[in-house]
């Protein structure tokens, strides 16, 4: 149980263009979505945190409206890379938790996706 | 300072032998600790969870120090398919979420 699937696995466009990458919970009902941004040699940098049809957290340098994401639903979200430049080129793994028995968000568990791989020509 | 902390290495270390990383993590209302191990271009894995008393699963033993706000992680008998970049993982809160905050991660190559 637990898988998390991300699609597409990787991406090559042009300059300027719009990606969009899915990251859907298989088994379970994801209550909480991250996105995370990962550049070669370095670690995991969360962009955003999302709940279930509420609007993203975003971190601190992170442009809402460049990276855009909707958790229309407990099992999608989606990540939408608005005008995308080569600097934009980076590994976007999602990941989803759900809340164990109670409710409590204590200590919840991510469970990844494999990744996005997004190069921008 | 980064708020997690660990040395990039790469560690090259001969099979069979015994390898150990630390981390440091400089939020001390941490509440939960973690070692995943990510390969090249793949998604990171929960390797373990790193509990007050310390714990082992198989080769892999880790454990954690509150008062020096240190984890380790004790990899014995290493294998060939022990090589990974391993990453220190601290759990914190925010609002009513939990976020993970990584650590850059420790390169680990085995040589045969």
């Amino acid at each position: 149980g637990a898988v998390v699937s991300q699609h597409p696995s990787w991406v090559i466009c042009k300059s300027g263009t719009s990606v969009k990458i899915e990251c859907r919970s298989l088994d379970f009902q994801a209550t909480t979505m991250f996105w995370y941004r990962q550049f070669p040699k370095q670690s995991l940098m969360l962009m955003a945190t999302s709940n279930e049809g509420s609007k993203a957290t975003y971190e601190q340098g992170v442009e809402k409206d460049k990276f855009l994401i909707n958790h229309a639903s407990l099992t999608l979200s989606t990540l939408t890379v608005t005008s995308a430049h080569p600097e934009d080129s980076s590994f976007y793994i999602c990941s989803a938790s759900r809340r164990r028995t109670g409710g409590r968000a204590f200590g919840d568990t991510q469970y990844f996706g494999p990744g996005t791989r997004l190069t921008v020509l | 300072r980064k708020e997690v902390e660990q040395d990039p290495g790469p560690f090259n270390v001969p099979e069979g032998a015994t390898v150990a990383f630390n981390c440091t993590y400089s939020n001390s209302a941490s509440q939960s600790f973690f070692w995943y191990r990510q390969d090249c271009r793949k998604e990171p894995k929960l390797l373990m969870s790193v509990y007050s008393s310390g714990n082992e699963d198989g080769r892999f033993t880790a454990q954690l120090n509150r008062a020096s706000q240190y984890i380790s992680l004790l990899i014995r008998d290493s294998k060939l398919s022990d090589s990974a970049t391993y990453l220190c993982v601290v759990n914190r809160q925010r609002d009513s979420n939990y976020q993970l905050i990584w650590g850059a991660g420790t390169k680990l190559i085995i040589k045969p």
